[in-house]
């Protein structure tokens, strides 16, 4: 099915280990965005893309790397995890033209201990 | 900066009947556009529904309806017929169109966790 999928559904890092958390789609979305959902509170936009090569910092991009070599692809890098990165990562996906960011991944519930 | 306000933290509502989540924004842009989403406890992100705020319609879409309200900011979900699959967590969310960065962020409310008893 298409769709925006990520990998790993779950993960527990030891602090200051490096990670890359995996989203690709497959509808040939210009725009694709990585989100923290943490408890209490609503999603918040780490880092975002508008197409291959193009990458900007979204509400709290601190401690997160993201590169687009490829419309499908947009990782999220861990450098040196933190307990405070504990979260569930949702990345999203959106057509150009559209005011919907409409595709959402499954998540990632990543843990640091 | 914008804001996203739900005061419900939780919800609790019959099967079969209506519900109304609350949603108040805070932004001083013309131009912006307000979403709904559904989360289950699977904890996957669905899109339930948009509202552009030159809409002059308040938006539907099937058992779900968004009341805008423009002068009070205000962008009440409406979930009629309420089912038990209708239990999840839901958020509003808004993002504004004045170009630039701002327009790729969504920025969300905390949520309302919605109960549909049988």
């Amino acid at each position: 099915n298409a769709g925006v999928t990520q990998t790993p559904k779950f993960q527990v890092l030891k602090t200051g280990q490096s990670m890359t958390l995996q989203c690709a789609q497959d509808m040939n979305h210009e725009y694709m965005s990585w989100y923290r959902q943490d408890p209490g509170m609503g999603l918040r936009l780490i880092h975002y893309s508008v197409g291959a090569g193009i990458t900007d910092q979204g509400e709290v991009p601190n401690g997160y790397n993201v590169s687009r070599s490829t419309t499908e692809d947009f990782p999220l890098r861990l450098l040196s995890a933190a307990p405070s990165q504990t979260s569930v990562y949702f990345c999203a996906s959106r057509e150009q033209g559209t005011p919907l960011e409409a595709f959402f991944g499954q998540g990632t519930r990543l843990t640091v201990v | 900066a914008q804001k996203i306000t739900q005061t419900q933290p939780g919800m609790f509502v019959q099967e079969k009947e209506a519900v109304t989540l609350d949603c108040t924004y805070d932004t001083s842009d013309q131009s912006y556009g307000l979403f709904w989403y559904k989360q289950p406890s699977s904890g996957e992100m669905i899109f339930l529904i948009y509202q552009g705020s030159y809409d002059e319609q308040n938006a539907t879409e099937g058992r779900y309806s968004l009341n805008f309200q423009k002068a009070r900011k205000s962008a009440n979900l409406v979930i009629s017929a309420s089912q038990l699959g209708d239990s999840a967590m839901y958020f509003c969310a808004m993002r504004r169109y004045k170009g630039g960065g701002s327009n790729y962020k969504l920025t969300f409310g905390k949520g309302t966790l919605l109960t549909v008893n049988p």
